[in-house]
C-alpha cells in the first residue's frame, strides 16, 4: 500500500449540511491534493497543499475549503453541501509532481440528497 | 499545462502487446510526460514517466518521439487486469497537481 487513506469511504448527507472528508498519509510527502471525479468531466483539481498551512485553489474550488495543520492530514470541507457536489472525491500525495510519482487514495463516494 | 490528445478507446486481445498513443504537439522543453491509469472503482495509479529518453519499468515502456511531440505507452503483454482508462499527462513544474484529460479506455478481450 502507498500509505494514503481516505475517510469516510462512503457518505450520504443532506443539502445544506457541512461535510468534512479526511485524507491521511504516512509517507511524509510534502504535496497533497483533492480531486473530484464526475461522469463526463474526468478528474478535476479542487485544492492542493504544498506544505503545512500552505494551500491553494484548483480548478473547481467554489464551495470547498481545505486545511492542513499537520503534514499527514489534509481535510476537505464542503461548507454547505449541494446536490452538485455529489461526486467521487480522490486525495493524492507526492514528493514532487514535476518528475515524481503521485499516489492516490481509494476515493470517497459522497451523495448529497 | 500543455494539452494532450488521446484516442477515446482502444481494444486489444489478452497476451498481445498494446500501444497507446498520445500527441502533445505543444510540449515545452521542461515538460515531463506522465502516464497514469485508473482501474474500475479505484483511484488513479502511476504507470511511468519520462522526459526525453525511452523508459522501461515493470509495468510498461514509454517510447518518446525524437521531437517529443508524441509518445506511446507500451504494455508488452496485456492481461485482463490491464483494462482501465489510461491518462497521458504533461507536467511542467509547480505544485498545482496533475491535469487529467479524458484518457483512453482500454478494453482487453480474452
Amino acid at each position: 500500500d502507498a500509505g494514503i487513506t481516505q475517510s469516510p469511504r462512503h457518505k450520504v448527507t443532506e443539502t445544506g449540511t457541512p461535510v468534512t472528508l479526511r485524507c491521511h498519509q504516512t509517507e511524509n510527502h510534502r504535496y497533497m491534493y483533492w480531486y473530484r471525479q464526475d461522469p463526463g468531466h474526468g478528474l478535476r483539481l479542487i485544492h492542493y497543499s504544498y506544505g503545512v498551512k500552505d494551500t491553494d485553489k484548483g480548478e473547481v474550488s467554489d464551495g470547498y475549503s481545505v486545511s492542513r495543520s499537520k503534514t499527514e492530514d489534509f481535510l476537505l470541507t464542503l461548507e454547505s453541501a449541494t446536490s452538485s457536489q455529489t461526486s467521487v472525491y480522490f486525495c493524492a500525495m507526492g514528493r514532487e509532481f514535476l518528475s515524481g510519482e503521485a499516489f492516490f487514495g481509494q476515493g470517497t463516494r459522497l451523495t448529497v440528497v | 499545462d500543455a494539452k494532450t490528445t488521446q484516442p477515446n478507446s482502444m481494444e486489444s486481445n489478452e497476451e498481445e502487446p498494446v500501444h497507446l498513443p498520445c500527441n502533445h504537439s505543444t510540449i515545452s522543453g521542461t515538460d515531463y510526460i506522465h502516464w497514469y491509469r485508473q482501474l474500475p472503482s479505484q483511484g488513479p495509479e502511476y504507470v511511468i514517466h519520462g522526459l526525453t529518453s525511452n523508459v522501461n519499468n515493470r509495468m510498461a515502456s514509454l517510447a518518446i518521439a525524437e521531437d517529443r511531440k508524441s509518445s506511446t505507452l507500451i504494455l508488452h503483454r496485456a492481461t485482463l487486469r490491464d483494462a482501465a482508462v489510461y491518462y497521458c499527462i504533461l507536467r511542467g513544474g509547480g505544485a498545482d497537481g496533475l491535469t487529467f484529460g479524458k484518457g483512453t479506455h482500454l478494453i482487453i478481450q480474452p
